[in-house]
């Protein structure tokens, strides 16, 4: 059972428009949730995080929200940019988790259009 | 800062052998560390939570007989994948996380070691 799902696998944008990466999770436990990149053969960096206590989150270009009615968070990147091509993920941690111990998505590959 | 190396990057190996994998946190001390295993279009799937100078936690799913991990300092954590075989071909990736005082202790990821088995 997938607790942290990104249903969408890829997504193209054209530069200069708004990148709208979406996570949905399953376990209401999660009150903690990062999101990260990733290029080939490198490992995700850090990229922006929200707390449960929070519904928005923002960072230059980059703005989590979070709505935890629906067990769903969101990624916008504005404007979007060719060197954000990469793979996105979302991971959700709680903080029962101990080690607090990350659970990833899939991650989805977002390709900016030049 | 918060530098996370591995070694090697890629290694192609015989089946039937062992490959080892270190994990380095290079500018902090790292309490615990973990290792990550990402096959083609898939997600990290956490393998084992290791905590230095104990033994690691391992996944669900995943043989700790077969995938050993030693943690014996706070900046060097190993993975040894014994007597690999070809369905062992995959992105391991390690990441590290100190103890920052922060109620969630951020990892730190390393670039990833591309391990083929023949």
């Amino acid at each position: 059972d997938q607790q942290v799902k990104q249903n969408s696998p890829s997504l193209s944008v054209q530069e200069g428009r708004i990148s709208i990466l979406n996570c949905d999770y399953t376990n209401s436990m999660f009150d903690y949730f990062l999101w990260y990149k990733k290029y080939p053969a490198e490992g995700p960096t850090f990229l922006i995080s929200i707390s449960s206590i929070k519904d928005k989150n923002e960072d230059g270009r980059f703005t989590v929200f979070l709505n935890k009615s629906a067990k769903h968070l969101s990624l916008h990147i504005v404007p979007s940019q060719p060197g954000d091509s990469a793979v996105y993920f979302c991971a959700a941690t709680y903080s029962g988790a101990g080690s607090y111990q990350l659970t990833f998505g899939k991650g989805t590959k977002l390709s900016v259009i030049p | 800062g918060a530098v996370v190396s591995q070694h090697p990057s890629w290694v192609i190996c015989k089946s039937g052998t062992s490959v080892k994998i270190e994990c380095r946190s290079l500018d902090f001390q790292a309490t615990t560390m973990f290792w990550y295993r990402q096959f083609p279009k898939q997600s990290l799937m956490l393998m084992a939570t290791s905590n230095e100078g104990s033994k690691a936690t391992y996944e669900q799913g995943v043989e700790k007989d077969k995938f050993l991990i030693n943690h014996a300092s706070l900046t060097l954590s190993t993975l040894t994948v014994t007597s690999a075989h070809p369905e062992d071909s995959s992105f391991y990736i390690c990441s590290a996380s100190m103890t920052s005082g922060r109620t969630y202790n951020e990892q730190f990821f390393g670039p990833g070691t591309r391990l083929t088995v023949l």
